[in-house]
């Protein structure tokens, strides 16, 4: 069965600290990962995705993610956390022909000023 | 670009009626939309696929009576929660892509903000 998992309920991060979301997958086939941040009572916002060429992908809001094919990861980063960066994160792969996404349980990053 | 609009955004309604959630593309055309639901502090769970102009594809578990999906644009998908009952009561998400891609596995979902359902 495929999967996407996100070992981290919490992650706790002093504003202007760098910031690591970790996310694993089990996957048949190729990967194709995304990240999404969800604010409270909102819908999600697309951060960016992996698809394949390089394994650092750049995408909004100063976000980065790290492919690594031998380790199954996809780990969100950015250099320097913001106060507003505080919110719920997704990882999640598209699993299927229909475009259906596999999500993560998703990772509550607090960050404190 | 890439937005994704929900209408109402929260609605209160009494046991026994229905209710119509909207979800819109605003500006690009959506070959497939996703329905969610979120309980607090969890995951999304996928109710439904629905590509324009066919029947929806349920999940397991999902009542698609319960839960009627109509697709009828390549802008617009609603979802009606017949004969809600408070256990219906939920947080609501809609999602859109379009096919540009290599596969649909590829393709990018756009979100909704979400509709807050509380049934009394």
């Amino acid at each position: 069965a495929q999967s996407v998992a996100q070992p981290e309920d919490q992650v706790n991060v002093a504003e202007g600290n760098p910031l690591t979301v970790k996310c694993t997958y089990s996957v048949s086939g190729n990967p194709y990962l995304f990240w999404y941040v969800q604010y409270p009572n909102r819908g999600l916002q697309f951060l960016l995705k992996y698809i394949t060429g390089d394994n650092l992908v750049k995408g909004s809001y100063g976000f980065e993610a790290e492919f690594n094919k031998s380790q199954t990861s996809f780990h969100l980063k950015k250099p320097s956390a913001l106060v507003s960066d505080s919110a719920l994160y997704f990882c999640a792969h598209g699993s299927s022909n229909t475009g259906k996404l596999i999500f993560g349980q998703g990772t509550t990053l607090q960050v404190k000023p | 670009g890439a937005v994704v609009s929900q209408h109402p955004s929260w609605v209160i309604c009494k046991s026994g009626t229905s209710v119509k959630i909207e979800c819109r593309s605003l500006d690009f055309q959506a070959t497939t939309m996703f329905w969610y639901r979120q309980f607090p502090k969890q995951s999304l769970m996928l109710m439904a696929t629905s590509n324009e102009g066919s029947k929806a594809t349920y999940e397991q578990g999902v009542e698609k009576d319960k839960f009627l999906i109509n697709h009828a644009s390549l802008t617009l998908s609603t979802l009606t929660v017949t004969s809600a009952h408070p256990e219906d009561s939920s947080f609501y998400i809609c999602s859109a892509s379009s096919t540009g891609g290599p596969s649909r596995r590829t393709d990018t979902q756009y979100f909704g903000p979400g509709t807050r359902l509380t049934v009394l």
